[in-house]
């Protein structure tokens, strides 16, 4: 079991380039979701996706879109990247309200650090 | 709206000691509450996780204890070790929600 895997590990943009960040699990989870960690901020919730074909906004939705078209990846996109969106983003998964017993636990993945200058 | 809250922010200890961190949180209608260590430049990785109509989960020599009624949970570290030195942080599942709810953390250093 790899868990939760995340492409890239790093990445440094030009203001106004785009880019696709790339979570995959191979835990079969229904709920994905993607994060942002800055100093002082602590995490954000960006977008989630409760299953297949399924996304919703998070907290910091503005400037990001997502897409989950397999069940097991969850895409994230900056299409015109900005200085303010220099962070670390982290993705995560979880098991469904269907299995009660570990429904909601959620596992992390290693983080991609994203640069704009 | 649920707020979590972890306190103290920072916590430096000598090796050897037992610490107790702190998370609190506001609605006390949860499903679960979590707690992760986080390593500098690293992800998080799950430590526990206690459900609702759970009081206690213990691994090795942490053990995580949830009072719902006073929104209140507390990791306690036996015998600390330089290398439980990280940021633990703790979330909480509100209840009917697919969103859990962050703390800010605490960054613990254990010193030799």
């Amino acid at each position: 079991n790899a868990g939760v895997t995340q492409t890239p590990k790093f990445r440094v943009l030009k203001t106004g380039q785009s880019m696709t960040l790339l979570c995959a699990q191979d835990m079969n989870h229904e709920y994905m979701y993607w994060y942002r960690q800055d100093p002082g901020m602590g995490l954000r919730l960006i977008h989630y996706s409760v299953g297949e074909g399924t996304t919703a906004k998070g907290e910091v939705p503005d400037g990001y879109n997502v897409s989950r078209l397999k069940k097991q990846n969850f895409l994230l996109g900056l299409e015109s990247a900005a200085p303010s969106q220099t962070s670390v983003y982290f993705c995560a998964s979880s098991y469904g309200a269907q299995d009660r017993k570990y429904s909601y636990e959620q596992y992390f993945g290693p983080g991609t650090r994203l640069t704009v200058t | 709206k649920q707020e979590v809250t972890q306190i103290p922010a920072a916590l430096s200890v000598p090796e050897g000691e037992n610490l107790v961190l702190n998370c609190s949180f506001t609605d006390s209608a949860i499903y679960n509450l979590q707690w992760f260590r986080q390593d500098p430049g690293k992800g998080l990785t799950s430590l526990l996780l206690i459900q609702s109509s759970q009081r206690e989960q213990t691994s090795g020599r942490l053990n995580a204890s949830l009072d719902k009624s006073s929104g209140r949970s507390t990791l306690y570290i036996a015998a600390s070790q330089p290398g439980d030195s990280a940021t633990y942080l703790c979330a909480v599942q509100p209840g009917g929600s697919y969103i859990p709810t962050f703390g800010r953390g605490t960054s613990l250093i254990v010193h030799p």
